[in-house]
């Protein structure tokens, strides 16, 4: 079984300012099927990278994702006022499927 | 655009089983995989199984012995049902589909434990 750390737990930074969100596997992910998602207060999901680093329809250029084996990072060029929020990884190559505890990004 | 909507009491009391349902429109729920995903109150997101539309299931171990997955394909929908219910069970329920990553998910149902 698979788990997900994602580091740091909160991450406080201004708009505009860059944002980079660590998400490290007890194992190796399987084909890099490793996905990443946001979380507004009282929303589902939604999801952003998939793949590692792939975007997903819609999803704005500055958001990126980097990463393979055990260590992934998304990474936010600019953070615009919607961005703070809490970011999940996910990892689907194996079973169980699992997520990570999630990091906030607060504004300072 | 495909959208999922939950339903089902939101109040269990404990020991009971919690029954939930999420309706497929927008498309068909055939040949696609569905997932069911909960969050606690203020915590994180925890899987808890697939199904494929032919009604092949997958679950979580740490739940395994009291989930059960199923499909209705005539009406679109998919359904949860969690036996031995706990306060630890309480948490917002989502649908959404896919078995691997999801992009399509339900708005999320909060499901209470409380006698």
């Amino acid at each position: 079984e698979i788990v997900l750390t994602q580091s740091p737990g909160t991450l406080s930074l201004s708009p505009g300012e860059r944002a980079t969100l660590s998400c490290r596997a007890s194992q190796s992910v399987s084909n890099s099927y490793l996905a990443w998602y946001r979380q507004k207060p009282g929303q589902a999901p939604r999801l952003l990278i998939y793949g590692a680093s792939s975007r997903a329809t819609g999803i704005p250029d500055r958001f990126s994702g980097s990463g393979s084996g055990t260590d992934f990072t998304l990474t936010i060029s600019r953070l615009e006022p919607e961005d703070f929020a809490v970011y999940y990884c996910h990892q689907y190559g194996s079973l169980p499927r699992a997520f990570g505890g999630g990091t906030k990004v607060e504004i300072k | 655009q495909v959208q999922l909507q939950e339903s089902g009491p939101g109040l269990v009391k404990p020991s009971e089983t919690l029954s939930l349902t999420c309706t497929v429109s927008g498309g068909s729920i055939s040949s696609h995989y569905w997932s069911w995903i909960r969050q606690p109150p203020g915590k994180g997101l925890e899987w808890i199984g697939y199904i494929y539309s032919s009604g092949s299931t997958i679950y979580n171990p740490s739940l395994k012995s009291r989930v059960t997955i199923s499909v209705d394909t005539s009406r679109n929908q998919f359904s949860l049902t969690l036996s031995s219910v706990t306060a630890a069970d309480t948490a917002v329920y989502y649908c959404a589909r896919g078995d691997g990553y999801q992009k399509y998910w339900g708005q999320g149902t909060l499901v209470t434990v409380s006698s």
